[in-house]
């Protein structure tokens, strides 16, 4: 009974290059959330996906940064011309339908050199 | 806008003892849920305990409990016979009821456990 699965645990850019970052969920769970935690700062909520759906990228910039979570496969959080300020965890939460059992991958660490 | 505030940066306790962890939150919704999670140097998000704000009896998992006061939109965690591998970063977060889950986040409090 795999949990969620991130990978890679660590990621370098170099600027300018492009990153992504990949969830597999807990098997049976449809939501994805993407949450991005700064360097001595809490986490912050980025996007919330469903299967194939964009549900909420309310917390998500509006420039470089996009996510899918496909019918069938991983979540994937593809960073754009990354730049020293991305340098951030970034942590896949997922959930079933019907309750608030959300659990977490242990994050892929991004360092922008 | 739902917010998260958690005004104690850093604790510490002595090994046995209780140490008690402050969070307070602003919405504006009846139905919501409230979580303390650890996040230990390893990095992983780990669950301690979670709240629905409809109940009124606390939740307690073995030696964590919380003081939940709806009135007052508080939501403290009590850690009872504190263990060195409690030593971690604790968050605590709201979620609303409904379709949209996510989760806001307070800053976090680091606590420290002393031998």
């Amino acid at each position: 009974n795999a949990g969620v699965m991130q990978n890679p645990r660590h990621l370098v850019r170099r600027r300018g290059q492009e990153a992504r970052l990949r969830c597999s969920p807990v098997k049976g769970h449809s939501h994805v959330y993407w949450y991005r935690q700064l360097p001595e700062e809490g986490l912050k909520f980025m996007v919330y996906l469903q299967k194939e759906n964009i549900i909420d990228e309310s917390g998500m910039p509006k420039e470089r940064f996009s996510a899918e979570f496909p019918k069938e496969g991983p979540s994937i959080l593809r960073i754009q011309q990354v730049v020293r300020g991305d340098s951030a965890a970034y942590f896949c939460a997922s959930s079933p339908a019907a309750n608030y059992g959300y659990t977490f991958g242990s994050g892929t660490r991004l360092t922008v050199v | 806008a739902q917010t998260v505030t958690q005004s104690q940066p850093e604790m510490s306790v002595q090994e046995a003892e209780t140490v008690t962890l402050s969070c307070t939150y602003d919405t504006s919704e009846s139905d919501y849920y409230l979580f303390w999670y650890k996040q230990p140097p390893s990095r992983q998000m780990i669950l301690v305990i979670r709240q629905e704000a409809y109940k009124q009896q606390n939740a307690t998992e073995n030696r964590f409990s919380v003081n939940f006061q709806k009135a007052a939109k508080s939501f403290s965690l009590k850690i009872s016979d504190s263990q060195l591998g409690d030593a971690a970063m604790y968050f605590c977060a709201y979620a609303n009821a409904g379709n949209n889950r996510k989760l806001i986040w307070g800053l976090g409090t680091s606590l420290a456990v002393n031998p």
